[in-house]
């Protein structure tokens, strides 16, 4: 089946550690995008790629990195200069090439600092 | 400004009842919106796309305005399962990217 994998589901980091979320998706889409979400907030936008080997900053990138080495896959590190991370991660992933094409979701990833 | 604003609410409203949301984006250029729904601690999914005719899908119907500037959600005969998160999306313009909005909550009482 296709579709848009995250994992872990939940991920637990100790202060001053550095850790990456997993996203994959073989739907063959060219957009990628790192969400983050807040209790009763709204979905604010840390990286998103549209190409291999190429992505940009959102709105919230700082104490954040990704990579794009394969169109498949877009993993998002939280490192430890992120001085807030606990949220839940949306990965999302969509086509470039039509119009009015949804975006499909991962489960997300749900983040607490111990 | 943000891209795209959207009255965070909440909206509550009786069963029956008819609610409609609005969202406004900044871009004249975005040329892909929608409509998803998310659940609490669960991911958005795509409730319906917005086409420039207007598009209807059951007690659904959605309405873009680009002169100005704006998309709507309209919810007839509410369900107590139509509570939710709503959140409009915009994509478009010169890095077309997915944009948000922070999304509205709809809480339909018995």
């Amino acid at each position: 089946d296709g579709g848009i994998t995250q994992s872990p589901k939940y991920l637990f980091r100790k202060e001053g550690q550095n850790v990456t979320l997993s996203c994959e998706q073989n739907l063959n889409h060219d957009a990628m995008y790192w969400y983050r979400q807040d209790p009763g907030q709204g979905l604010r936008l840390i990286y998103y790629s549209q190409i291999v080997n190429d992505f940009q900053k959102g709105d919230i990138a700082e104490g954040y990195s990704v990579s794009r080495e394969k169109k498949e896959s877009f993993p998002l590190t939280v490192t430890s200069a992120q001085k807030n991370p606990t949220a839940f991660y949306l990965c999302a992933s969509s086509t470039l090439t039509e119009m009015n094409t949804e975006a499909f979701f991962g489960q997300g990833t749900r983040l607490t600092v111990v | 400004r943000k891209e795209v604003e959207q009255d965070p609410g909440p909206f509550n409203v009786p069963e029956g009842a008819t609610v409609a949301f609005n969202c406004t984006y900044s871009n004249s250029a975005s040329q892909s919106f929608f409509w998803y729904r998310q659940d609490c601690r669960k991911e958005p999914k795509l409730l319906m796309s917005v086409y420039s005719s207007g598009n209807e899908d059951g007690r659904f119907t959605a309405q873009l305005n680009r002169a100005s500037q704006y998309i709507s959600l309209l919810i007839r005969d509410s369900k107590l399962s139509d509570s939710a998160t709503y959140l409009c999306v915009v994509t478009g313009g010169a890095t077309n990217k997915l944009i948000f909005g922070t999304g509205t909550l709809l809480a339909v009482q018995p």
